[in-house]
């Protein structure tokens, strides 16, 4: 089946260390999206990639690092300079910029 | 800058009653509009989407949306909830040409089916 996995599900870390969420897509999708979720904020853009090799700053990218070395692989780090990295994290893709998403299942991380 | 408003953070509503649940956006442009519905500790799925032509868009489960563009409106329906209905909803808006990559979010509203 096409779809995007995430990986893992629910991580706990400890403050100060870096985190890296996995995204995977067999959908052949050019765009991709990383969006953090917190209650009653609705999803907020921390960074998307247009195509391979090449990725923009979303809304809150602060404290979080990506890369896109292959079309179907969008890896966040989550460093040790996010103030408050306890979230829901939301993986996406798209055919293009402006058609629907296509999302994971989320990755809950919890700081301790 | 695009932007969506949904006006309600939490609708409750009896099973079997029928339920609006309210989605405003601010462009000045021709845009895309979806609607979404996130279950708990999921990641999102499509409900429904209008690109162009008719207005009243029909999507999964029974949900319909209509678009209003004088109103800058894309308000979801349906008839009748069941239980199941119960989960976040989130509308979501993108500019034709050119504007922000990607699509913008509201903030979601919870729907509360009652038995």
């Amino acid at each position: 089946d096409g779809g995007i996995t995430q990986s893992p599900k629910y991580l706990f870390r400890k403050e100060g260390q870096n985190v890296t969420l996995s995204c995977e897509q067999n959908l052949n999708h050019d765009a991709m999206y990383w969006y953090r979720q917190d209650p009653g904020q609705g999803l907020r853009l921390i960074y998307y990639s247009q195509i391979v090799n090449d990725f923009q700053k979303g809304d809150i990218a602060e404290g979080y690092s990506v890369s896109r070395e292959k079309k179907e692989s969008f890896p966040l780090t989550v460093t040790s300079a996010q103030k408050n990295p306890t979230a829901f994290y939301l993986c996406a893709s798209s055919r293009d910029s402006k058609r629907e998403l296509f999302f994971g299942e989320g990755s809950r991380l919890t700081v301790l | 800058a695009q932007s969506v408003t949904q006006l309600d953070s939490q609708v409750p509503v009896f099973e079997e009653a029928p339920v609006e649940l309210r989605c405003n956006y601010s462009s000045s442009v021709s845009v895309y509009l979806f609607w979404y519905v996130q279950y708990p500790n999921q990641g999102l799925q499509l409900l429904l989407k209008y690109l162009s032509g008719s207005t009243l868009v029909k999507g999964i489960n029974g949900f319909e949306a209509e678009f209003n563009k004088s109103q800058t409106s894309f308000h979801l329906r349906k008839p009748s909830v069941h239980i199941s209905d119960t989960a976040e909803y989130f509308c979501a808006v993108t500019e034709r040409w050119g504007g922000a990559d990607g699509l913008t979010f509201g903030k979601g509203t919870h729907l509360i089916i009652q038995p």
